[in-house]
């Protein structure tokens, strides 16, 4: 089975705070995927990528940045974090065409101030 | 684009009864419709999937209904047990806009 993994699994940051997330999936998955999951609005794509320093923005990217360094991680970039930003934060990867057999890590969760 | 309602946000159920989640989307594009399960503080996994070339879908206790026509697809999940509680999630897929979740369906099974 696909590994997907996260770090750090908690984050407390204040607003205006420079927050990076982190996802490493080992089994050479072509796309990778930040979401975030919030009450009422279920998971909402932010970024998701389909190879090394390839980038496509999803459906709620305002605030986030996010790069793809190598096949295996996948970064997420919160330059000035704000209370809106809290939330759960999902990574996920599939080897097949974009959205297809997707596999997420264990979450993230992070609070702004 | 593709928008997935699924219609119960919470659904509670005696164990051993049958517990069904309804859901509907939009884009007649979409040809992928996989289930997640997302247990109390976990991460979510799939459960089960069904493609536009079949109405149904059987893994042991759950079965996927889909109809195309009436663009709605559903879970089925017969004999409940405790386990089976969590929060279940419907998407859609399609190549141009990628998958599509539903907001959720939190499933109770009470003894």
């Amino acid at each position: 089975e696909a590994a997907v993994t996260q770090s750090p699994r908690n984050k407390v940051t204040v607003t205006g705070g420079n927050v990076t997330l982190s996802c490493r999936q080992t089994n050479s998955h072509n796309y990778m995927y930040w979401y975030r999951q919030d009450t009422g609005h279920g998971l909402r794509l932010i970024h998701y990528s389909y190879g090394a320093g390839n980038l496509q923005i999803g459906d709620v990217p305002d605030g986030y940045k996010a790069t793809r360094t190598t096949q295996e991680d996948f970064f997420l970039l919160l330059e000035l974090a704000s209370p809106s930003q809290t939330s759960l934060y999902f990574c996920a990867s599939s080897d097949k065409a974009r959205g297809l057999e997707q596999y997420f890590g264990p979450g993230t969760r992070l609070t702004v101030l | 684009g593709e928008k997935v309602e699924q219609h119960e946000s919470t659904l509670s159920v005696r164990e051993g009864d049958s517990a069904v989640i309804n859901c509907t989307y939009t884009d007649t594009a979409s040809s992928y419709f996989p289930w997640y399960k997302q247990e109390a503080g976990k991460s979510l996994h799939f459960v089960i999937d069904i493609r536009s070339n079949v109405d149904r879908k059987q893994s042991q206790r759950l079965t996927v209904l889909l109809d195309k026509k009436a663009k709605r697809f559903s879970l089925h999940i017969t004999a409940t047990q405790p386990e089976d509680s969590a929060i279940y999630f419907c998407a859609a897929h399609n190549y141009a806009q990628g998958l599509t979740f539903g907001l959720g369906t939190r499933v109770s099974v009470f003894p």
